[in-house]
């Protein structure tokens, strides 16, 4: 079965820093793995997605992941953020092609300070 | 493009009453779907997941239970609810194979 662990519930960063959350994962197989974005009360926006090929993705909102497989990560990074991408924040694998599960961390909270 | 309705948005229920929570799905067919659950502070958890028709699986003994009557319907229900089923309540959706999750905007429990 597969597991995701964020090791960051809270982070904090200044308006116009650099961010990277981190995402760990734990999968026998080729792992297929995204993140995701939730403002409060709100569902959960895609923002990139790995399935196979280059290991650093582009996603939207100016967010990028690279894929580690010898660390088993999957981090987000972003150069500079902005107030408005505070939110909460989780990684997920998928185990397509067979349980068709997708498992999501516990999500890393990020707070924006001005 | 892929869209979840999942409704209601808001709801408050007595403790013992029942619960149905409906979550249809546009743009795709045959579709995976899943109910997560998020509790204050926590992360989303996988309650139940569905590859067809019918098919149903559990991720976590409990008071839930969840139904796919048709391809693009999921629900999820319970016959007598439980104060700690109180939390947000997600749908989501993804194409068969390789393919991200599309979500509802959720559904809030309180059970009071």
């Amino acid at each position: 079965a597969q597991s995701v662990t964020q090791p960051d519930i809270h982070i904090t960063v200044s308006e116009g820093a650099s961010l990277e959350l981190r995402c760990n994962y734990s999968y026998g197989a080729t792992p297929y793995l995204f993140w995701y974005v939730q403002s409060p009360g709100q569902g959960l926006q895609l923002l990139l997605k790995y399935f196979s090929g280059d290991t650093l993705v582009q996603g939207i909102k100016g967010f990028e992941a690279e894929f580690k497989r010898s660390q088993s990560s999957f981090n987000l990074r972003k150069p500079s953020v902005h107030w408005s991408d505070a939110a909460e924040y989780f990684c997920a694998v998928g185990a397509f092609g067979g349980a068709q599960k997708l498992v999501f961390g516990q999500g890393t909270r990020l707070t924006i300070n001005p | 493009s892929q869209t979840i309705h999942q409704w209601p948005a808001t709801l408050v229920q007595p403790v013992g009453s029942p619960l149905s929570l409906e979550c249809t799905v546009e743009g795709t067919s045959n579709p995976n779907l899943y109910w997560y659950r998020q509790a204050a502070g926590r992360g989303l958890q996988l309650l139940f997941y569905s590859v067809g028709i019918g098919q149903i699986s559990s991720e976590v003994p409990q008071n839930l239970s969840a139904s796919r009557p048709q391809d693009r319907q999921f629900i999820l229900s319970s016959k007598k609810l439980l104060l700690s089923d109180s939390g947000f309540y997600l749908c989501a959706g993804a194409g068969q194979g390789v393919s991200e999750a599309f979500f509802g905007q959720g559904t809030r429990l309180t059970v009071v």
